[in-house]
């Protein structure tokens, strides 16, 4: 199956300092990618859609200003947090779809743990 | 809209025992449905999924879910749990072939005792 990477997988940082987390799909070209947040024993949270070349959609509730979404190439998004605070910290896991004959796969990042000092 | 609920933030089982972990569905039209696995600090890997086709869906690891209709439910089952299934366990939805929004589940932690 396809291979969806995440850099970095861990990091931890002062608060008010802004994190950028990358989401890259190794082997095949993503047009779109999602970004979910995923809080301790709890669900996936959709946080926004990225679509190459164009604004993400961000999901309702979630501030596009602090959590900025650039999807720059077919392989490459990028999510970074702004003036991080504790309250941000969490489980970033991105997913890349990946567009097939007749069906889409959606495919999952190991995701980046964001801790916030 | 859509939703999944899963039955239970917890099952434990022995190892060879019997693996069912729950999953209803909630839609309006007929669903895409999924299982997906999680181990601690990974991402999601897919397990299987319901496209419409066969009601008995077999994936990987020796897990297989059935869609019932007329229960709206889609639960995941193995016959013989090994200690490697240890893990988190997502059912999720969509309505469309694209997937574009995936609505998860709360999970269901399946713990193997030996």
């Amino acid at each position: 199956g396809a291979v969806v990477s995440q850099h970095p997988s861990r990091v931890i940082c002062k608060s008010g300092t802004s994190v950028k987390i990358e989401c890259r799909s190794l082997d095949f070209q993503a047009t779109t990618m999602f970004w979910y947040r995923q809080f301790p024993k709890k669900s996936l949270m959709l946080m926004a859609t990225s679509n190459e070349g164009s604004k993400a959609t961000y999901e309702q509730g979630v501030e596009k200003d602090k959590f900025l979404i650039n999807h720059a190439s077919l392989t490459l998004s990028t999510l970074t947090v702004t003036s991080a605070h504790p309250e941000d910290s969490s489980f970033y896991i991105c997913s890349a779809r990946e567009r097939r004959r007749g069906w889409d796969e959606q495919f999952f990042g190991p995701g980046t743990r964001l801790t916030v000092l | 809209a859509q939703s999944v609920t899963q039955l239970g933030s917890h099952v434990s089982v022995s190892e060879g025992a019997l693996v069912l972990l729950r999953c209803n569905y909630s839609s309006s039209v007929p669903p895409y449905l999924f299982w997906y696995v999680q181990y601690p600090n990974q991402g999601l890997q897919l397990l299987l999924k319901y496209t419409s086709a066969a009601t008995l869906v077999k994936g990987i690891n020796g897990f297989e879910a059935e869609f019932k209709k007329s229960e709206t439910s889609f639960h995941l089952t193995k016959p013989s749990a090994h200690m490697s299934d240890a893990a988190e366990y997502f059912c999720a939805v969509t309505l469309d072939s694209g997937y574009s929004t995936l609505t998860f589940g709360k999970g269901t932690m399946l713990l193997v005792s030996p």
